[in-house]
């Protein structure tokens, strides 16, 4: 059973452009969270997604950020017009079908998004 | 929302001596409790948890304490390895949303 997979690992963009970030969950899972990393600091929660929906979005900063979990295919993250700020790597995790999140979140590697 | 708390943010102890991280959190409604560990440049992975109904759970050299009312969990290794070196994350769960600490960096040395 494949785990969490996320691409790509790295990503480099210059200040304006966009970023891209990809994440398929666990076979059977069907939550997705997003969180961002910065040195030195914990796992900020960002998004919250099943399927076709968006569950809670309240750690995403209300301009440039956006994410989706389709019915087909991976969820993205979507950084528009990217800022140094950016840089951090992006978790993505996700979590078996239930209303509310009774056990462990699986990680992915991450994707380190460094903007130049 | 959850606020949680985490001490020390730098742990530093020989091999073999015991390592303790501690975590306070804010709402009351929160009922699970994982631990993460976090190897350089790796994933969070899952070591140990605890849920709201219990005071405390065990796991070969490593132990995690609950305490509802004073709303803290603490972390404990016992007999440290170097391989036990890595950043360590608690994480508070109340409504479907983990909120995790800032993070322990514990180094274990030879």
């Amino acid at each position: 059973n494949a785990g969490v997979m996320q691409n790509p690992r790295h990503l480099v963009r210059r200040r304006g452009q966009e970023a891209r970030l990809r994440c398929s969950p666990m076979k059977g899972h069907s939550h997705v969270y997003w969180y961002r990393q910065l040195p030195e600091e914990g796992l900020k929660f960002m998004v919250y997604l099943q399927k076709e929906n968006i569950i809670d979005e309240s750690g995403m900063p209300k301009e440039r950020f956006s994410a989706e979990f389709p019915k087909e295919g991976p969820s993205i993250l979507r950084i528009q017009q990217v800022v140094r700020g950016d840089s951090a790597a992006y978790f993505c995790a996700s979590s078996p079908p239930g209303g509310e999140v009774t056990g462990e979140l699986f990680f992915g590697e991450g994707s380190r998004l460094t903007v130049l | 929302g959850e606020n949680v708390e985490q001490h020390p943010s730098t742990l530093s102890v020989q091999e073999g001596d015991s390592a303790v991280i501690k975590c306070t959190y804010s709402d009351s409604a929160s009922n699970y409790f994982p631990w993460y560990k976090q190897e350089l440049g790796k994933r969070p992975q899952l070591i140990i948890d605890i849920r709201s109904n219990v005071g405390e759970k065990k796991d070969q050299r490593i132990a995690v304490t609950l305490n509802k009312t004073a709303k803290h969990f603490s972390l404990h290794i016992t007999e440290t390895q170097p391989e036990d070196s890595a950043v360590y994350f608690c994480a508070a769960t109340g409504s479907y949303i983990p909120t995790f600490g800032r993070g322990t960096s514990l180094i274990v040395h030879p």
